[in-house]
C-alpha cells in the first residue's frame, strides 16, 4: 500500500517568514495529493490540494509543488501568521477495495513565533 | 466547502457500554464516508470505508464486531464502539466526499473517553 513521509515533525518559524513542508509517497499510482490543517480538538481542514497532471498551484499565501519523477510533494506558507500556528497533514490518495482513500503523513506542528 | 457534522464532540462512557458518533453530510450526497482514529499527536489511521446500502470495508486489524459501521442513508454514517474499555479512548473522526469528486471533507471530531 501507500506510505507518505512528512518532515519536519516540529517547525517554528518567525512571523513574516516562510515554511515549508515536504512530503514523499511510495505509490506511483497516487494522483491526488492534499493539505489539511488541523487545529487543536478540531478535524482536519482541507487547505489546498493538487493533481498529479499539475506541477504547481497557488491560493494566496499557500503554494504546493509536486515533483512526479521524484514522488514528492511540498507545502509553502508565505508572510506567516501567528493564525498559520497548527498541526499540518499532507496525504496521497491510493484506490482501495474500488473507493479512493487518502493515506496520511505524520504531521507537522508548524508554530509561528510573534 | 461542503459541510461534514459529527456528533457529540465529546462523550464519556463506562467500561462495557456502548458508544454511537453521527456523521452527517449537511449540504451534499455522499455515499461513501470514512471513519478515522487518531492518538495525541499522531496521524489519522483509516479504519474503514463506510458505503452506503452495503458493509463497510475495514482496514486490517480493526475489529468489525467492535466498531459497528452503519451508512443507512446518502447523509448519514454511524460509528458504534461496542463493549468500550480504556484502549478505545481516542479522537474519532469522519470525512466524507461529495459523489463523483475527490475532494474529502472532514467533521469536527468526537473526544471518545472510557471509564
Amino acid at each position: 500500500g501507500e506510505n507518505v513521509e512528512q518532515h519536519p515533525s516540529t517547525l517554528s518559524v518567525q512571523e513574516g517568514d516562510s515554511a515549508v513542508i515536504k512530503c514523499t509517497y511510495s505509490d506511483s499510482a497516487s494522483n491526488y495529493f492534499p493539505w489539511y490543517k488541523q487545529e487543536l480538538g478540531k478535524g482536519p481542514q482541507l487547505i489546498i490540494d493538487i493533481r498529479s497532471n499539475v506541477g504547481e498551484k497557488k491560493d494566496q499565501r499557500i503554494a504546493v509543488t509536486l515533483n512526479k519523477t521524484a514522488k514528492h510533494f511540498s507545502l509553502h506558507i508565505t508572510e506567516t501568521q501567528p493564525e498559520d500556528s497548527a498541526v499540518y497533514f499532507c496525504a496521497a490518495s491510493s484506490r482501495g477495495f474500488g473507493n479512493e482513500k487518502l493515506t496520511f503523513g505524520t504531521g507537522t506542528r508548524l508554530t509561528i513565533i510573534p | 466547502g461542503a459541510v461534514v457534522s459529527q456528533h457529540p464532540s465529546r462523550v464519556i462512557c463506562k467500561s462495557g457500554t456502548s458508544v454511537k458518533i453521527e456523521c452527517r453530510s449537511l449540504d451534499f450526497q455522499a455515499t461513501t464516508m470514512f471513519w478515522y482514529r487518531q492518538f495525541p499527536k499522531q496521524s489519522l489511521m483509516l479504519m474503514a470505508t463506510s458505503n452506503e446500502g452495503s458493509k463497510a470495508t475495514y482496514e486490517q486489524g480493526v475489529e468489525k464486531d467492535k466498531f459497528l459501521i452503519n451508512h443507512a442513508s446518502l447523509t448519514l454514517s454511524t460509528l458504534t464502539v461496542t463493549s468500550a474499555h480504556p484502549e478505545d479512548s481516542s479522537f474519532y473522526i469522519c470525512s466524507a466526499r461529495i459523489d463523483g469528486y475527490t475532494e474529502a471533507f472532514f467533521g469536527q471530531g468526537t473526544r471518545l473517553t472510557v471509564v
